[in-house]
């Protein structure tokens, strides 16, 4: 059964830089063919998508994040990862990792969840 | 980008009634060629992600009790919670996946009266 697990620090300085790793187990990154997703929850409000990578390391950014963003992929350690730069205090959020359900496409809903990791930004 | 609205933002409905939600896209998710909708629906229970309950706005997800329907197209749609039980308590959100940047609504939260 396949399973995501977010980690990283729980508290990031504000200007400083966002870092998030998704470890994937029960599959492998590079033998299946989905773009695999970060989302994004602030305490108490709605879900933003972040963006999607690629095996081949093909992304899709949110233009609301875009300038600040980079997903990553690392299949030698079956991972993804996010980085955020330039944080403020409205990236204070529960950070998802996710696969999409339908391979090959990026425009799609997402079945599994990670957990989600709580990053909060604050000095 | 695809704006995603849903109402109500909350509401409570007794133990065996029905609950409704309404989820409008700003522009038709409905993929011609197909004639599929690009739209999914969500329960998220406190300290949980997401789980997903329906998708292509009306099918199922496995195991997905058949309480829960999802109808509608282009840009109009609701989910249906027939007979509401307990432990469908929760928030629900719908999200489009029919162009990037995905864009999920806002939530509706229905509670039991």
């Amino acid at each position: 059964q396949l399973q995501l697990q977010e980690s990283g620090p729980g508290l990031v300085k504000p200007s400083e830089t966002l870092s998030l790793t998704c470890t994937v187990s029960g599959g492998s990154i590079s033998s299946t063919f989905y773009y695999w997703g970060w989302i994004r929850q602030p305490p108490g409000k709605g879900l933003e998508w972040i963006g999607s990578i690629y095996y081949s390391g093909i992304t899709y950014y949110n233009p609301s994040l875009e300038s600040r963003v980079t997903i990553s992929v690392d299949t030698s350690k079956n991972q993804f990862s996010l980085k955020l730069t330039s944080v403020t205090a409205a990236d204070t959020a529960v950070y998802y990792c996710a696969r999409p359900a339908v391979t090959g496409f990026p425009y799609n809903w997402f079945d599994p969840w990670g957990q989600g990791t709580l990053v909060t930004v604050s000095s | 980008d695809i704006v995603m609205t849903q109402s109500p933002d909350s509401l409570a409905v007794s133990l065996g009634e029905r609950a409704t939600i309404n989820c409008k896209s700003s522009q038709s998710v409905l993929h011609r060629p197909s004639n599929m909708n690009h739209l999914a629906w969500y329960q998220q229970k406190p300290r949980q992600p997401p789980k997903v309950l329906i998708y292509w706005a009306s099918t199922r997800d496995s195991g997905v009790p058949d309480r829960f329907s999802g109808s509608g197209s282009g840009t109009d749609f609701t989910l249906t919670i027939s007979n509401l039980q307990a432990e469908d308590a929760a928030v629900y959100y719908c999200q489009q996946y029919y162009k990037t940047p995905l864009t999920f609504g806002g939530g509706t939260k229905v509670e039991i009266k």
